[in-house]
Order: structure tokens, then sequence, then C-alpha cells
């Protein structure tokens, strides 16, 4: 089955203490994105890679990393998550020539 | 910059009857995509449909169809025959053409809240 899978689904953690979120697609897409979800903000995009190796800035990227070393996995990085980083978290994947984006299932975060 | 807006917070809908939701948008692109999705309370985005701009025909999908106006950045969508089921977050976004880094982003509205009442 063709799918965007995220893990944890949950997670609660306290100030500072390093966090990741896995994202992995099974479709050899070229385009993976992480987005934030807060209410009245709609989703805003953290990051985003075009393709191995190849990752760049989105509309709110501070406090956040991210590496491509693989075509599949695009893992977001939190090195000393801060309480403003709560928020439902989406990885999203696409072909490079087609315009649709598949989503994974969202990871709320608590940052406490 | 692109922007997306979504000026209505709520709204509430009776079974079997048709609502619309609003969007519009602002771009000095030419060739872009407009979507709308839906997401229930399980938070899974389900794409429900999308528009290409160089296209004038308005897209449909079963009970699901735009009236995308592309002279005044308008991009609504109407639920016809409302389900209990369609009760759910709508969000509409907007993506540059798919090529290079100008098509890596979705532009989100805020979200309209959908309630179909029984």
């Amino acid at each position: 089955e063709a799918q965007v899978t995220q893990n944890p689904r949950y997670l609660i953690t306290v100030t500072g203490k390093k966090l990741t979120v896995t994202c992995s697609q099974n479709m050899n897409h070229e385009y993976m994105s992480w987005y934030r979800q807060d209410p009245g903000l709609g989703l805003r995009q953290i990051y985003y890679s075009m393709n191995v190796e190849v990752t760049d800035k989105g509309d709110v990227p501070e406090g956040y990393k991210v590496s491509r070393k693989e075509k599949r996995n695009f893992p977001l990085i939190l090195e000393s998550p801060s309480p403003n980083q709560t928020s439902l978290y989406f990885c999203a994947s696409r072909r490079a020539r087609e315009d649709t984006q598949y989503f994974g299932p969202g990871t709320r975060l608590t940052v406490l | 910059a692109q922007t997306v807006t979504q000026s209505q917070p709520e709204m509430s809908v009776q079974e079997a009857e048709t609502v619309t939701l609003s969007c519009t948008y602002d771009t000095s692109e030419s060739n872009y995509y407009l979507f709308w999705y839906k997401q229930p309370p399980s938070r899974q985005m389900i794409l429900v449909i999308r528009q290409e701009a160089y296209k004038q025909q308005n897209a449909t999908e079963n009970r699901f169809s735009v009236n995308f106006q592309k002279a005044a950045k308008s991009f609504s969508l109407k639920i016809s025959d409302s389900q209990l089921g369609d009760t759910a977050m709508y969000f509409c976004a907007f993506m540059k053409g798919v090529y290079g880094t100008s098509g890596s982003r979705l532009t989100f509205g805020e979200g309209t809240q959908l309630t179909v009442n029984p």
C-alpha cells in the first residue's frame, strides 16, 4: 500500500530534551516536506527536500533540523524543544512532476 | 509570497442540503494549482478536489465541486447532498508550478470547520 508513515503518533516531552520524528514514504517520491498545524493558522511548511541531500527552509524553520540521507526517509529533529513547538506535525511527499501531495497521519507533540 | 484566506471559521448545514465554503488567494503566478483538503477528527489530511489554474472548467468529484474564478482569485467549494461524514475541518491550499523549488510548498488557508447536522 502506498503510504507516508510517521512515528511516533503522539509524544509528550519536556523542554530541552532532544527528539526526532521520523517520516518514511514507499512511493519513491522526490519531494518531501514537513508542516506544522496550529489553530487559526492552517498548516505552515517547516522544511522541504527536493531529493537526497537537498534540503531547504520553509516558512517556519527556527528550532528545527532535517536530513535526507535516503530517498524514502525525512526525519524532523528538535534539538532543544520549547513549549512553542507544541503542535500537530505532518510529513508529506510528492513525485517531482506531479502536483498531488500525500500526507502522513500526523504527530501530536506536546512540550512541557 | 502567496496568501490564502478562508473567511468563514465555522459553518453548519443540515444533512442533505448544499453548502459552499469560500476561499480567496493572492498570487502573481500564472501557473499554479489549488486544492481543498478535508481533515476529519482523525486528523488525517484527505485531498477532496484539485484544480489546475490553466483549466477553465471547474473540477468536480462526485458531490464536491468548485467554482474557480481566476480573475477574482476565488476558489470556493460546494458540497451537495451533505452527509454526516462530511463533518470536518476544510482547508484551501495553493501551490505554484510543480518544477523546481517553486513547487515545493503548499500554502494553506486558516481552515473552515464544517458541521453537518442530522
